[in-house]
């Protein structure tokens, strides 16, 4: 079974600044999507940024990039110059390539409260 | 125009009322999705659907059904309501030929059960 755990329930930033939010995964399949999504406090899900498991180079969105650690199974997400705006929830998801059915449906880790500070 | 919508995007209900959550999406996404968000918690899954034809149920899907009518429709059904029901409630969509099936969020629907 997957499992994502976000040990982080809270951040703080000073705005301009980077912060790094931390996810680690659990799975035994060799072949699997990570995703970072934001929710503002107005409660929409927006997608950010996707890595595969087999992608060699970390994926980039912009200011958001994604430190991907496949040996310790750790997916972090790099926000730089932060901003205000940045101020939301901010979950990680995996998928299973591999599984069928619904193992292979999106799991979502707890989230990290960020709050960029002025 | 949003891709994905979601309607109502607030419902107050009592305990016992049949209930209907609606998405509709403008994507052209054949995969939609139906999840709740409880406070402090990530999204679970309900149901899901990879094509018209195509219903399957995740991993909470108890007191709950769902209809897909159409491709670009898909409906969330409490057949009879209860408190612990309450929940926003998100739809989602994704496309099988994207290469990543990267799921895109409507709104979501903030469901209160008395």
């Amino acid at each position: 079974a997957q499992k994502i755990t976000q040990t982080q329930p809270g951040m703080f930033v000073q705005e301009k600044e980077a912060v790094t939010l931390d996810c680690t995964y659990d799975t035994s399949d060799q072949s699997y999507g990570l995703f970072w999504y934001k929710q503002p406090s107005s409660g929409e899900m927006i997608f950010l940024i996707y890595q595969g498991s087999y992608d060699e180079q970390n994926a980039t969105e912009g200011r958001y990039s994604l430190n991907f650690q496949k040996a310790r199974k750790s997916a972090n997400l790099v926000i730089s110059a932060s901003q205000l705006g940045d101020s939301a929830m901010y979950f990680c998801a995996m998928r299973d390539l591999e599984s069928s059915g619904s193992a292979r449906q999106l799991t979502f880790g707890s989230g990290t409260q960020l709050t960029v500070l002025p | 125009d949003a891709d994905v919508t979601q309607t109502p995007r607030n419902r107050i209900t009592k305990t016992g009322k049949r209930i209907m959550l609606e998405c509709s999406q403008t994507k052209g996404h054949d995969r939609m999705y139906w999840y709740r968000q409880d406070p402090g918690l990530g999204l679970r899954l309900i149901y899901y659907s990879f094509d018209v034809k195509d219903i399957n149920k995740g991993e909470i899907s108890d007191g709950y059904s769902v209809s897909r009518q159409a491709q670009a429709k898909f409906s969330l059904s409490l057949e009879s309501a209860i408190p612990n029901q309450t929940a926003l409630y998100f739809c989602a969509t994704s496309d099988r030929d994207s290469g990543t099936d990267t799921q895109y969020f409507g709104p979501g629907t903030r469901l209160t059960v008395l």
